[in-house]
């Protein structure tokens, strides 16, 4: 069973700041890595597929990359919308399922 | 536009089933795959299982197995997700969402979700 470890979970940064996020996981998923964004009482949006493929109407501000084990997704300067929580997910076969990862938060410093 | 809609929130007792729908618009039900998702409060996305509402087949994480059951009504293009023997551990919100639009050489990103379907269970 794959885990998708996130770090860190929290990320306490200003407006117009770059962030960094992380999504280590225990075994290769190749580049079949995706990210979402959750803001309170919302569903989950989707951000990036395939590690580093912007989902239609996705800012140019949010990149992902990586393969294999380690993936980084970057926004590459805050706007207010963009605080919430960031998860990555992936899908494993043995046994069939899809994983998310723990999350991480990113707020206003 | 492109969307899925649950039903509403229910409140149900410790043993008790309780049954979530989904129902899409704006584009062709049987193309796509539905996945359910949970989220307990305070905690990340738990996967359920999918359905293809083309075939019926389904697929669920071995955490519900027995205990999950995923149908659709293709005429009304609802698909609806089924879980018995509730215990407060199942306490969440549940979520339905599309898979199907973004798949290169594998199909897991979910690009549409519903609004949600809290699930209480208490007695």
């Amino acid at each position: 069973e794959i885990v998708l470890t996130q770090s860190p979970a929290t990320l306490s940064l200003s407006p117009g700041e770059r962030a960094t996020l992380s999504c280590r996981a225990s075994q290769s998923v190749n580049n079949y890595l995706a990210w979402y964004q959750q803001k309170p009482g919302q569903a989950p949006r989707l951000l990036i597929y395939d590690a580093s493929n912007r989902a239609t109407g996705i800012p140019a501000r949010f990149s992902g990359s990586g393969s294999g084990t380690d993936f980084t997704l970057t926004i590459s300067s805050l706007e207010p919308e963009d605080f919430a929580v960031y998860y990555c997910q992936q899908r494993s076969y043995r046994p069939p399922r899809l994983t998310f990862g723990g999350g991480t938060k990113v707020e206003s410093k | 536009q492109v969307q899925l809609v649950q039903s509403g929130a229910e409140v149900k007792k410790p043993g008790a089933s309780v049954r979530v729908s989904c129902q899409a618009s704006g584009y062709t039900f049987s193309s796509y795959d539905i996945n359910w998702v949970r989220q307990a409060t305070g905690q990340g996305p738990e996967w359920i299982g999918w359905m293809n509402p083309n075939s019926a087949n389904t697929g669920h994480a071995q955490k519900f197995q027995g205990r999950v059951t995923m149908t659709r009504d293709a005429s009304i293009r609802t698909a609806y997700m089924e879980l018995t023997g509730l215990t407060s551990e199942d306490t969440a919100v549940y979520y339905c969402a599309r898979v199907g639009a973004y798949c290169s050489g594998d199909c897991y990103a979910m690009d549409v979700w519903g609004q949600g379907t809290t699930v209480t269970v208490s007695s």
